[in-house]
């Protein structure tokens, strides 16, 4: 099975200041990768996904992320983060007919 | 449209306990699974079914039983818990297979 790398477990940024939270795959074939976020005591919800085609994905609240073959990466970025934002985000990564696998999460905290 | 559902949304066992948690969904998805989260390790997948009476092992299977007799329904079961499976438990579904989870509120248990 895949697995799913988050380079950074905390990322401390300060409101309206732009973020990028760093995830790297591993596999050799092709793959679907998946942001989520999860606010305290709440379950996961999706904010984007790359299945196919175009490699910068547009998310809900205003996140994006970038797929790199090359690279192996799923960025995911924010230009102007608000106080909100402040949440758990995970990468996940899954092949088709296969299950889905997750990174260790990376805590983005937005400060005023 | 509730999504998917877990029951109990809490619980509290004593060590050698056994229990059995519920999930349902009601979007007529082939896949479900079984996660565990606990803080640092991100979510980790304990066992995924494919379809109606399938069933296979992620990567923490240890301690853990599950059964799909329904399509709607996942049960995982403890059979004689141990502290190290006080946790967060997550349930998903998908469809296609390896596409969007869609996750469940979670079941936070304790072992004493």
């Amino acid at each position: 099975a895949q697995s799913v790398t988050q380079l950074d477990s905390q990322v401390p940024v300060f409101e309206e200041a732009p973020v990028e939270l760093r995830c790297n795959y591993s596999s050799s074939v092709s793959v679907y990768l998946f942001w989520y976020v999860q606010y305290p005591n709440q379950g996961l919800q999706l904010l984007l996904k790359y299945l196919s085609g175009s490699t910068l994905v547009k998310g809900i609240n205003g996140f994006e992320a970038e797929f790199n073959k090359s690279q192996t990466s799923f960025h995911l970025r924010k230009p102007s983060v608000h106080i909100s934002d402040t949440a758990e985000y995970f990468c996940a990564a899954s092949r088709r007919n296969n299950d889905m696998r997750f990174g260790a999460g990376t805590r983005l905290t937005v400060k005023p | 449209n509730a999504g998917v559902t877990q029951t109990p949304k809490f619980r509290v066992l004593k060590t050698g306990q056994s229990m059995t948690l519920l999930c349902a969904q009601d979007m007529n998805h082939e896949y479900m699974y079984w996660y565990r989260q606990d803080p640092g390790m991100g979510l980790r997948l304990i066992h995924y079914s494919v379809g109606e009476g399938t069933t296979a092992k992620g990567e923490v299977p240890d301690g853990y039983n599950v059964s799909r007799l329904k399509k709607q329904n996942f049960l995982l079961g403890l059979e004689s818990a141990a502290p190290s499976q006080t946790s967060v438990y997550f349930c998903a579904s998908s469809y296609p297979p390896g596409t969007e989870a869609f996750f469940g509120q979670g079941t936070r248990l304790t072992v004493v």
